[in-house]
């Protein structure tokens, strides 16, 4: 299994431009996870979903969207990018019922400038 | 604020030693008490989990303690070695699926 995976590795975005981090897991997780992280911090929850067509906001939702129209990806779009939202990027999932075990992607590195 | 955080940013253990990296949290309603290690570049990979009601858990060279009357959370890594040099990082599970508090992380340093 390649677990999760996250395209692309680095981004660099200007300010107000719009893209989509795609995140892809082949583990049959009902459960799927968008974090950021900071430097030097640690990762905040910004959605979440529990299945196929389901998705709900985390800590920190503004300026981000996610869909689920299938079990295995969980996109995450950026509108009208700004500074702020320069991180790095993690997906993660897990089994239905250890939701606190975590499988995570590589990250992406996002640049907005 | 966050509700999970850790005591020191850098941790200096000399090879072979045992290291102990700590966490403190605030939500008494946390069902599940997990460590992450991060290497550089990577995601964080799970280490170990504790309920809430357990007291200690073991783990391949690893043993997590946790102290509900201060609040406190613990991982002891036995005979650290250079592969452990990584960022730890104790996050909380609220019982659902919405994801896990994560606190600032502990910067796990080995000397040779």
């Amino acid at each position: 299994n390649a677990g999760v995976t996250q395209t692309p590795k680095f981004r660099i975005l200007k300010i107000g431009q719009s893209m989509t981090l795609q995140c892809t897991q082949d583990m049959n997780h009902n459960y799927m996870y968008w974090y950021r992280q900071d430097p030097g911090m640690g990762l905040k929850l910004i959605y979440y979903s529990v299945g196929a067509g389901i998705t709900d906001k985390g800590e920190v939702p503004n300026g981000y969207n996610v869909s689920r129209s299938t079990t295995e990806d969980f996109p995450l779009r950026l509108e009208l990018a700004a500074p702020s939202q320069t991180s790095v990027y993690f997906c993660a999932s897990s089994y239905l019922g250890r939701d606190y075990e975590q499988y995570f992607g590589p990250g992406t590195r996002l640049t907005v400038t | 604020g966050e509700s999970v955080g850790l005591h020191l940013p850098t941790l200096s253990v000399q090879e072979g030693d045992n290291s102990i990296i700590n966490c403190a949290y605030s939500n008494s309603a946390s069902d599940y008490f997990i460590w992450y290690k991060q290497e550089s570049g990577k995601g964080p990979q799970f280490i170990i989990d504790i309920r809430s009601n357990m007291d200690k858990r073991q783990g391949q060279r690893v043993t997590v303690l946790l102290n509900k009357t201060v609040k406190h959370l613990s991982l002891q890594i036995a005979a650290t070695q250079p592969g452990d040099s990584a960022v730890y990082f104790c996050a909380e599970n609220r019982g659902g699926a919405d994801g896990l508090t994560f606190g600032k992380g502990t910067h796990l340093i080995i000397q040779p």
